[in-house]
């Protein structure tokens, strides 16, 4: 596509509810990168993919929180069992080369609302 | 580790006022890439400019500066004559050569008012 495509824009979910953000590249980029930007912050790093192969996963928070990329193109992050603290915009990015050279191209974002 | 400091959490300018935003950054790699992004009011993230450690060439582009120093490993943005549609938050970030995750700053609320 034109840009990166995030789903669901808005996300209110119930404290314990798993949820599911999914991430559409840009058509060709092999790199994408998932961030949490609380309100006021910069953008945090959770993990990022080569293709298919997840590269770095040590932001990820703890363990109820995965992502994959299965066959190199959408990616989902899974959190599961959410707690407020999960509240947060999610924003995924995409970048046409794997280099530390990346220009990243980041979506509109998910925002998570854990009540 | 890496790290990027952003120290001016908000800054407030009057229209035509120049104003500088600092960043300063830490990093053990020697090949690393430096990087300022806007996200205004909207809520997106825009890429402006992309440096790398071996360039140290101060860049203009329009209104907006740069100045990359190694000595002081920093990075700062300068932007001439201020306007209304200036005002956003800006974001340094900075990835190294050996680990490619992008690592921000907390970012500079910068108020342009008319």
């Amino acid at each position: 596509g034109a840009g990166v495509s995030q789903s669901p824009r808005y996300k209110v979910t119930k404290r314990g509810q798993d949820v599911a953000l999914r991430c559409d590249p840009i058509s060709g980029h092999v790199s994408l990168y998932w961030y949490r930007q609380a309100l006021g912050q910069g953008p945090e790093f959770l993990t990022y993919f080569n293709y298919e192969a997840q590269q770095d996963k040590s932001g990820l928070p703890n363990d109820r929180f995965s992502a994959e990329r299965p066959e190199g193109s959408i990616s989902t992050l899974t959190i599961q069992r959410t707690e407020q603290r999960d509240s947060a915009m999610y924003r995924c990015a995409s970048s046409l080369i794997f280099s530390g050279a990346n220009v990243l191209t980041f979506g509109a974002g998910s925002r998570l609302t854990v009540l | 580790a890496q790290k990027v400091t952003q120290a001016q959490t908000e800054i407030s300018v009057v229209e035509k006022e120049d104003v500088t935003l600092d960043c300063v950054y830490e990093t053990r790699d020697t090949t690393y890439y430096l990087f300022w992004y806007k996200q205004p009011p909207s809520g997106e993230l825009v890429f402006l400019i992309r440096r790398n450690s071996f360039d140290e060439q101060n860049e203009i582009s329009g209104r907006y500066s740069w100045n990359f120093q190694k000595s002081t490993s920093s990075f700062n943005f300068t932007i001439t004559a201020s306007q209304v549609v200036d005002s956003a938050v800006y974001f340094c970030a900075l990835s190294g050569g050996s680990n490619y995750k992008l690592t921000f700053g907390k970012g500079t609320l910068l108020t342009v008012n008319p």
